[in-house]
């Protein structure tokens, strides 16, 4: 049980250089969600997915475009990156626990991150 | 809407010594409450959780009483070691956003020996 895994785990890019990220889970989980991780900034939404073939932005979805063909992988892609896309990017996936009032929740488990440098 | 306030990082304490971050939400709903910790290099993990008010949630010697008077979830350790440092996140979750988490800025803590 690899749980989530995150492909690769660095990257080095130039200006206007496109790429995509790979997240890939196990746990059959419904929910997937890419963040990005800054000094001084905390996480921050991109984007994410409630379920196979849906996607949602999130709090900073701007040059950032994703795919979930198969409810086990959810893909991140630059188009053309830029230096202000230097970051960690850390790929999550959950699932909702309908527990009745006081026993619901969304618990996240989170990749090992990719490492992005664009120059 | 939903929100979650940490105390400012980084906090530096000697080994052995008592560790509180403080942690305050907002929410509209009945939230449950969440600490994860993120070593260096790695992604965030679950550290503990509590789902209702009065609740306890331990592990690896940390504890966090969710307070719904206060609306505050703070974290404790009565001994700290060099192996806790690392970044600390405080999470909401709710019926009214199922689908995502609210997570604070997070508070970096070092352990010296």
């Amino acid at each position: 049980n690899a749980g989530v895994t995150q492909t690769p785990k660095f990257r080095v890019l130039k200006t206007g250089q496109s790429m995509t990220l790979l997240c890939a889970q196990d746990m059959n989980h419904e929910y997937m969600y890419w963040y990005r991780q800054d000094p001084g900034m905390g996480l921050r939404l991109i984007h994410y997915s409630v379920g196979e073939g849906t996607t949602a932005k999130g709090e900073v979805p701007d040059g950032y475009n994703v795919s979930r063909l198969k409810k086990q992988n959810f893909l991140l892609g630059l188009e053309s990156a830029a230096p202000s896309q230097t970051s960690v990017y850390f790929c999550a996936s959950s699932y909702w626990l309908a527990g009745g009032r006081y026993n619901s929740y969304n618990e996240q488990f989170f990749g090992p991150g990719t490492r992005l440098t664009v120059l | 809407g939903n929100s979650v306030t940490q105390m400012e990082g980084p906090v530096t304490l000697s080994e052995e010594a008592f560790l509180t971050i403080n942690c305050t939400y907002t929410a509209t709903g009945y939230p449950s409450l969440f600490w994860y910790v993120q070593y260096p290099g790695e992604g965030l993990q679950l550290l503990l959780k509590a789902t209702k008010a009065d609740d306890k949630g331990s592990n690896k010697g940390f504890e966090a009483t969710y307070r719904k008077e206060t609306t505050s979830f703070h974290l404790e350790k009565g001994s700290v070691q060099v192996s806790d440092s690392a970044v600390y996140f405080c999470a909401l979750s709710d019926q009214t956003s199922y689908d995502k988490v609210i997570f604070g800025p997070g508070t970096s803590l070092s352990v010296i020996p």
